[in-house]
């Protein structure tokens, strides 16, 4: 079983507009993390949270993170076509000696 | 040179064959993990090691099994292909605890016929 589960399944949005993607876990964590995935690529790591942070940036990237409902969030501001991608987050669970990775959010950015 | 590398990067096998795929890395790290990713599933992890003592199933490892020749070396081997194995293949590298991220290598695309 998964520990995330990102929804939506599938975005897509204009140029320019901000995508929001969510991700939900089950257990405690040390950290949440995101990665990005180009069709049919390796995955890239985006950002790391940890449990003790509400909120992060990097540069277009903002991640929350809420403990207490087990859940978090990515937006990525002023979309680009090349931001088309997988979004997938990944839990470091305290009970556990490795992530474990959702089933991913497909974003498509049109132009 | 990438950080992470796979071979092969694509593969057509035939049912009953035995397949070896192989990952090395440059990072000195000492964890290395192989998943597979079939559409809509995401990453299911099949076997990882954190060191060439430490070797570990994971969520789907029937019908794999694994060598961990060298800090730097991890294959992956099925010993019979059957065709619900055709799937993309990721290796990746993590460093100690306290360096969480994850690096992926390109993956290998497997077809058994």
């Amino acid at each position: 079983s998964q520990q995330g589960e990102e929804d939506p399944q599938a975005l897509s949005i204009q140029e320019g507009e901000n995508a929001t993607m969510n991700c939900s876990y089950k257990t405690s964590i040390n950290n949440l993390q995101w990665y990005r995935q180009n069709s049919g690529r390796g995955l890239v790591h985006l950002i790391l949270i940890r449990s003790n942070e509400r909120e992060k940036h990097s540069g277009r990237l903002r991640v929350t993170l809420d403990t207490s409902k087990k859940s978090s969030s990515l937006l990525i501001t002023a979309s680009r076509a090349a931001d088309t991608a997988s979004y997938f987050c990944a839990t470091d669970a305290t009970s556990a000696r490795q992530l474990t990775f959702g089933s991913g959010t497909q974003l498509t950015v049109l132009p | 040179d990438a950080d992470v590398t796979q071979t092969p990067r694509n593969r057509i096998t035939k049912t009953g064959k035995r397949i070896m795929l192989e990952c090395s890395q440059t990072k000195g790290h000492d964890r290395m993990y192989w998943y597979r990713q079939d559409p809509g599933l995401g990453l299911r992890l099949i076997y990882y090691s954190f060191d060439v003592k430490d070797i570990n199933k994971g969520e789907i490892s029937d019908g794999y099994s694994v060598s961990r020749q060298a800090q730097a070396k991890f294959s992956l081997s099925l010993e019979s292909a059957i065709p619900n194995q055709t799937a993309l293949y990721f290796c990746a590298t993590r460093g100690l605890a306290g360096v969480d991220e994850q690096f992926f290598g390109p993956g290998t695309r497997l077809t058994v016929l």
